[in-house]
C-alpha cells in the first residue's frame, strides 16, 4: 500500500544546531502537510505544500516539496529548547481522500 | 472555545470492559477521523467519516465501532478491551478540498487510554 516514510526517527541535537526530517513517498501526492507534536500534547499543523518544488519558510523553519512531489523536507535553523517535540509529515494521496502520516521524528535539544 | 473536544482525557480501566470514546467539534467541517498514537508515537489511522458516512475504515478489530450521529460527532465505543489497546486515541476534524477546504486537520486533545 501508499506509504509515507519519515527519517531521522529520532534527533538529539544541541541548542543552537540545525535539524532536518525528511519524507519519502513511495506514490506521487497531491500535497504534503507538517504537524508539530509537543511532548503530551496533540499534532498542530505547522503547513502545507502544494507545488512543486514549492519552498516557504516559517521564521526559523524551512519546508520544502520535491520536484516529484514525492519527497519533502523540514529545515530548522538554530534549535531552541521550544522546538522540541514529534515533527509528522503527511502525504494526501492524488485523487484520494487519504492522508498518511510519516511516523514522526522525535526532536530532542540540550540546552 | 475548543475546536475539537474529546472526553474524557484519561481513560484507566480493566480488560474486558467496553468504553467509549466521544469527540465534538465546532469547525463546521465535514470529516472527521480516529487516529490511535501507540507509545512509539505512530500515528495510525482508524476510521474516517465524511458527513455521518464511513469513508476510511483500516485495519481495525471489529471491536472498535465509530458511530457519527451528526457531523459534528463522532464516537469510538470499544469492547471488550485488551491490552494491546492502551495508547492515546486522537480525534481529528478537517474541511476537505471537495467542499473547498484545505484538508488541514485539527486535532482534538487525545485521550489517554490504559488498559489494566
Amino acid at each position: 500500500g501508499q506509504q509515507v516514510m519519515q527519517i531521522p526517527q529520532y534527533q538529539h541535537v544541541q541548542e543552537g544546531e540545525d535539524f532536518t526530517t525528511y519524507c519519502n513517498s513511495s506514490t506521487t501526492l497531491s500535497n504534503i502537510q507538517w504537524y508539530k507534536q509537543r511532548p503530551g500534547g496533540h499534532p498542530v499543523f505547522l503547513i502545507q505544500l502544494v507545488k512543486s518544488g514549492e519552498v516557504k519558510k516559517q521564521k526559523r523553519l524551512t519546508f520544502q516539496f520535491g520536484e516529484a512531489k514525492k519527497n519533502s523536507s523540514l529545515h530548522i535553523t538554530a534549535t531552541q529548547t521550544t522546538d522540541v517535540g514529534t515533527y509528522f509529515c503527511a502525504g494526501r494521496t492524488t485523487g484520494g481522500f487519504k492522508t498518511i502520516f510519516g511516523a514522526g521524528t522525535r526532536l530532542f535539544v540540550k540546552a | 472555545d475548543t475546536a475539537v473536544s474529546q472526553t474524557p482525557k484519561y481513560l484507566v480501566t480493566q480488560m474486558g470492559n467496553d468504553k467509549s470514546i466521544k469527540c465534538e467539534q465546532n469547525l463546521g467541517h465535514d470529516t472527521m477521523y480516529w487516529y490511535k498514537q501507540d507509545s512509539k508515537k505512530f500515528l495510525k489511522i482508524m476510521f474516517s467519516y465524511n458527513n455521518k458516512e464511513l469513508i476510511i475504515n483500516e485495519t481495525v478489530p471489529n471491536r472498535f465501532s465509530p458511530k457519527s450521529p451528526d457531523k459534528a460527532h463522532l464516537n469510538l465505543h470499544i469492547n471488550s478491551l485488551e491490552l494491546g489497546d492502551s495508547a492515546v486515541y486522537f480525534c481529528a476534524s478537517s474541511q476537505d478540498w471537495s467542499s473547498g477546504g484545505a484538508g488541514t486537520q485539527y486535532f482534538g486533545p487525545g485521550t489517554r487510554l490504559l488498559v489494566l
